[in-house]
């Protein structure tokens, strides 16, 4: 079946660092790929996606691209802010299964000013 | 903007009674969704609704849950009698017919004591 798996938190970083967040799926068919935020006490929001090899996702500074040989879309922001602290999902979903989501894990990430 | 919203934000219950958990879906969306995360946990999928019926459901999603559309508008989630590891947030989250983007509600924490 469908599967996601995501770097394993927490992740704590000052401001202006680099942040990544690996993201590698499983799955049977051609899936979509997103990135969820959570910011604390939320839901779940729409960071980015993209539905198709080699496209890249990306909003208010973050990026990945849906890389199909190495099944991975690995999360990017150059800059973080403290206001960028929040929990982020993996997920992806098939046509073939109604688009149902499978998440990963969740990374938490703490920005520090 | 359109958005997803769910009654009540937050439910405790008694271990063994029954609860409804409500949603209001973006209104030109056909497959809907119910997703929980249980406190510190991943999004795990429950089931999925699309043209009056259950499209898929995970192994979550066993006799005591269940889920209606009852008047074209709203989509709800009954559990018959919960159980204390029923705690959690549940999300509802809608898709339109022709985008792959599900929108989630803000979700309900559910509080079984």
């Amino acid at each position: 079946g469908d599967s996601v798996t995501q770097m394993e938190g927490p992740v704590t970083l000052s401001e202006e660092a680099f942040l990544t967040i690996n993201c590698t799926y499983t799955a049977t068919g051609y899936p979509s790929l997103f990135w969820y935020v959570q910011y604390p006490g939320e839901g779940l929001q729409l960071l980015l996606k993209a539905t198709k090899a080699d496209d890249k996702g990306s909003n208010k500074g973050f990026e990945a691209t849906y890389r199909k040989e190495t099944t991975s879309f690995h999360l990017e922001k150059g800059s973080v802010q403290v206001s960028d602290s929040a929990v982020y999902f993996c997920a992806l979903s098939e046509r073939s299964n109604d688009y149902k989501l499978s998440f990963g894990a969740g990374t938490t990430v703490t920005v520090r000013a | 903007e359109p958005e997803v919203t769910q009654t009540p934000s937050h439910q405790v219950t008694q271990m063994g009674q029954e609860v409804i958990l409500r949603c209001v879906p973006i209104s030109n969306h056909l497959y809907f969704y119910w997703y929980r995360q249980i406190l510190g946990q991943k999004v795990e999928f429950l089931v999925s609704f699309y043209n009056n019926e259950i499209s898929e459901k995970s192994e979550i999603f066993d006799d005591q849950f269940s889920v209606e559309r009852p008047d074209g508008s709203n989509f709800t989630l009954k559990i018959r009698s919960t159980k204390l590891e029923d705690s959690a947030m549940y999300f509802c989250a809608s898709k339109g017919l022709r985008d792959n983007e599900q929108f989630f509600g803000p979700g309900t924490r559910l509080t079984v004591l």
